[in-house]
């Protein structure tokens, strides 16, 4: 199992631009996520998805959108980039979206928005 | 809304000595805790978790018991290596599986 992966690792990209940062993973797990990583501020969640054709919003939704076409695969646009987008994002699943459940997480891709 | 508040960083240690981050949540309702490891240039692992009070997490000789009375879940090690050098996050699980974390505590073990 490659579990979870993301692609691209790195992108530039110019304020204006849009996006589509990869997600997918084979364990054929229901819950997915995005999370961006800021220095100092942990992770926070930006949407979710409980199963296929189910997304919803996390802690900080704006300027990005995602949709859940299959279960393995969860993107996440970025509209129209600006360089408070600048961020690792990581992508995770697990099995179940309860509360004592395991996420993994893939390993993450690194945007810069000039 | 809930939180998760961790130790600052960075924390320097000489190898074999005693590990102690600590960790503070605030939660209206019952959650379950994690401690998450992140080493350079990966993405997170999960260390250990306990689901409920008095619940004592454990794993490559971390350690982590779920207190309900101080809200704390503080991550304790006897003997650091090198290799342990990471950045160490405490998170907590809302319902629908949603991580609050708290904002990393980077570990540097030196030999």
């Amino acid at each position: 199992n490659a579990g979870v992966t993301q692609t691209p690792k790195f992108q530039v990209l110019k304020t204006g631009q849009s996006m589509t940062l990869q997600c997918a993973q084979d364990m054929n797990h229901e819950y997915m996520s995005w999370y961006r990583q800021d220095p100092g501020m942990g992770l926070r969640l930006i949407h979710y998805s409980v199963g296929a054709g189910i997304t919803d919003q996390g802690e900080v939704p704006n300027g990005y959108n995602v949709s859940r076409s299959t279960t393995e695969d969860f993107p996440l646009r970025l509209l129209s980039a600006a360089p408070s987008q600048t961020s690792v994002y990581f992508c995770a699943s697990s099995s179940h979206p309860g509360l004592a459940y395991e996420q993994y997480f893939g390993p993450g891709t690194r945007l810069t928005v000039t | 809304g809930d939180s998760v508040t961790q130790m600052e960083g960075p924390v320097t240690l000489s190898e074999e000595a005693f590990l102690t981050i600590n960790c503070t949540y605030t939660a209206t309702g019952y959650p379950s805790l994690f401690w998450y490891v992140q080493y350079p240039g990966e993405g997170l692992q999960l260390l250990l978790k306990a689901t409920k009070a008095d619940d004592k997490g454990s794993n490559k000789g971390f350690e982590a018991t779920y207190r309900k009375e101080t809200t704390s879940f503080h991550l304790e090690k006897g003997s650091v290596q090198v290799s342990d050098s990471a950045v160490y996050f405490c998170a907590l699980s809302e319902i629908r599986g949603k991580l609050i974390f708290g904002q990393g505590t980077t570990l540097q073990v030196k030999p």
